[in-house]
């Protein structure tokens, strides 16, 4: 059975950093493309980051370019969203999830990242 | 960016009730469409990809359709479990984006 964990959030002050794990387990992590998916509080979803097997291709949301960044360690199973210079608005549960093709066939439950003073 | 919009934003119906989802692209996606249900506190759960195909353990009540801008999610008779908040999504290209969503909630 597939199982995506993510850990890793809390509160952290505007200009801070912060980084996100996600564990996975259940299915060959090297295999797929994995992304960073995140949701404001009482807002939708909005894609923040995708890195595609062995991390040859790296993509992020106009909102965090430059701001986070993607890694993966297929080693240990995990990925990962390293968040600098924090804004307000970055304020979201992260969700990391497994592509297939075009869309995510698995989630994990996410991890809420508060930017605040 | 290509802006989905979802409609109805609300729809109120009782179980057993038939729900009609949209979703419409602001430029052609193709069929590069998804539909997901999102509980408070959940995972979000993959129902449909490529427009028109279900999930695997996706009941059969769950059905979509479209191409090009103009995509539906239909229930067909709702369950109680089914009162849930439902994302499209397109993936056209790498700058995927969802729509805002339409709350399914028991009227």
């Amino acid at each position: 059975e597939v199982h995506l964990v993510e850990s890793g959030g809390g509160l952290v002050q505007p200009g801070g950093s912060l980084r996100l794990s996600c564990s996975a387990s259940g299915f060959t992590f090297s295999d797929y493309n994995m992304h960073w998916v995140r949701q404001a509080p009482r807002g939708g979803l909005e894609f923040v980051s995708a890195i595609t097997t062995y991390g040859r291709e790296i993509y992020y949301g106009d909102s965090v370019r430059g701001r986070f960044t993607i890694s993966r360690d297929d080693s240990k199973n995990t990925l990962y969203l390293q968040m600098s210079s924090l804004r307000a608005e970055d304020t979201a549960v992260y969700f990391c999830a497994k592509a297939k093709g075009r869309s995510y066939d698995y989630w994990g439950q996410g991890t809420l990242v508060t930017v605040s003073s | 960016e290509i802006v989905l919009t979802q409609s109805p934003a609300t729809l109120s119906l009782s179980p057993g009730e038939r729900a009609t989802l949209s979703c419409r692209a602001s430029q052609s996606v193709n069929t590069y469409i998804a539909w997901y249900q999102h509980k408070a506190g959940q995972a979000p759960r993959l129902l449909i990809y490529d427009a028109s195909n279900r999930a695997t353990g996706v009941p059969a009540r769950f059905s979509g359709g479209g191409s090009g801008t103009d995509f539906t999610l239909t229930i067909s008779s709702l369950e109680p479990e089914d009162f849930a908040v439902y994302y499209c999504q397109q993936r056209l290209t790498w700058l995927l984006t969802f729509g805002g969503g339409t709350r399914v909630e028991i009227k």
